[in-house]
């Protein structure tokens, strides 16, 4: 079966840097993904690692190791705009896309 | 048209009617998708799309059928519409299938069965 754990709820301050953590259990791993959504709007992709490290894009950043089946994504500088539900999800059997449950982050000034 | 588009963008439905989600995109992707996500979780897969005029099933792809008859269209039909099936819908395509490349997401459609 499939299964991707994430917290549910962080909350951190303006300006600070907050990690969101990901593991998973699958048959047939190709990648870690993640979105970002806003409440009452679509998921939008942040970004994907398919080995393990690090890739950064701008204030974002994401990491993955398969030995360990875990993944997090990394936000610096936040920002009041980054309150949002964080997704990761993985491909499973090449074609099917599994998302965990999200997590909430509450950006407070 | 730009990026993805979906119709309705909200219904209200009897349960036991038959009801069609309208899934368009314009920037030619091989693959698409339709999932749900029901109150405050995350998104399940239903059915999906690597290329057109083939389907596949997702996750949860029971009451739920597609067609896709060409590279742009993806419809999602419920035959005969029961109360679980409350949620928003959204569609979403990628340049081909595979975790490397970006999903982009339509604006959703939310349903609500009584």
């Amino acid at each position: 079966g499939q299964s991707l754990e994430q917290p549910s709820e962080v909350t951190a301050v303006e300006g600070a840097i907050v990690q969101i953590n990901c593991t998973y259990q699958t048959s047939g791993f190709y990648g870690l993904s993640w979105y970002q959504q806003h409440d009452g709007g679509a998921p939008t992709f942040l970004s994907y690692n398919g080995l393990d490290g690090l890739e950064e894009t701008g204030r974002f950043s994401s990491f993955l190791s398969r030995s360990d089946s875990y993944g997090y994504l990394l936000l610096q500088e936040l920002q009041m705009k980054d309150s949002a539900s964080y997704f990761c999800a993985h491909l499973y059997n090449f074609n099917k896309f599994y998302f965990g449950s999200g997590t909430k982050l509450n950006v407070k000034p | 048209i730009a990026g993805i588009t979906q119709a309705p963008t909200s219904q209200i439905l009897a349960a036991g009617r038959r009801m069609t989600l309208r899934c368009t995109q314009d920037m030619r992707h091989n693959a698409m998708y339709w999932y749900r996500q029901d109150l405050g979780l995350g998104l399940r897969l239903i059915h999906y799309s690597n290329t057109a005029g083939t389907t596949g099933k997702g996750e949860v792809p029971d009451g739920y059928s597609v067609s896709r008859a060409n590279t742009d269209d993806f419809p999602l039909t419920l035959a005969s519409a029961v109360p679980s099936q409350t949620s928003v819908y959204f569609c979403a395509s990628s340049e081909r299938s595979g975790s490397s490349y970006e999903q982009y997401f339509g604006p959703g459609t939310r349903l609500t069965v009584t």
